[in-house]
């Protein structure tokens, strides 16, 4: 089955601690997003990536960072620098590079910062 | 002006009505429109895109008025489970904004 996955569904973590959420995608997509909600918030886009080796800040960048070595991997690091990090992680692909088409959402990760 | 706006509800409405949503966005530069359904505590779907000419889906209808700077979405003979929060995204000019959605519930 063609999909996005992210792993792990909840992470708990002390603050002051760097913590890496997964997000892999078998769709052959181009293009793919991080983008964290917070309750009764809209979806906020912190990094986008339309090609292998090549990523973009979103509008909220500070206190996160990305990679894009593989074109079905899309990790995103929350630093210690990231104030507030407890928020609902989702993580989007789109079939095309260029950031004005469909995106697709992967299942989400919790993240707890105790 | 908010980049994009959209009524939070919660729209309560009996089953079999029709209900309609509003998005406003503020930038005429702005190319793509599309909705998405979000369950509780899950991730958004893709519901459907928007284009001025208008795009129906079943009993979905999604309609762009650049004009009036606003997206809409109607839903009829709506169902118990078209209960769900509705996000609006606007993209344009390297921008990707989500409204903070409409909460729907359909009545028995």
């Amino acid at each position: 089955d063609g999909g996005i996955t992210q792993s792990p569904k909840y992470l708990f973590r002390k603050e002051g601690q760097n913590v890496t959420l997964s997000c892999e995608q078998n769709l052959n997509h181009d293009a793919m997003y991080w983008y964290r909600q917070d309750p009764g918030q809209g979806l906020r886009l912190i990094y986008y990536s339309q090609i292998v080796n090549d990523f973009q800040k979103g509008d909220i960048a500070e206190g996160y960072s990305v990679s894009r070595e593989k074109k079905e991997s899309f990790p995103l690091t929350v630093t210690s620098a990231q104030k507030n990090p407890t928020a609902f992680y989702l993580c989007a692909s789109s079939p095309r590079s260029g950031i004005w088409n469909e995106q697709f959402f992967g299942p989400g990760t919790r993240l707890t910062v105790l | 002006r908010k980049e994009v706006e959209q009524d939070p509800g919660p729209f309560n409405v009996p089953e079999g009505a029709t209900v309609a949503f509003n998005c406003t966005y503020s930038n005429s530069a702005s190319q793509s429109f599309f909705w998405y359904r979000q369950d509780c505590r899950k991730e958004p779907k893709l519901l459907m895109s928007v284009y001025s000419s208008g795009n129906e889906d079943g009993r979905f209808t999604a309609q762009l008025n650049r004009a009036s700077q606003y997206i809409s979405l109607l839903i009829r003979d709506s169902k118990l489970s078209d209960s769900a929060t509705y996000l609006c995204v606007v993209m344009g000019d390297d921008k990707i904004i989500f409204g903070k959605g409409t909460r729907l519930h359909i009545l028995p």
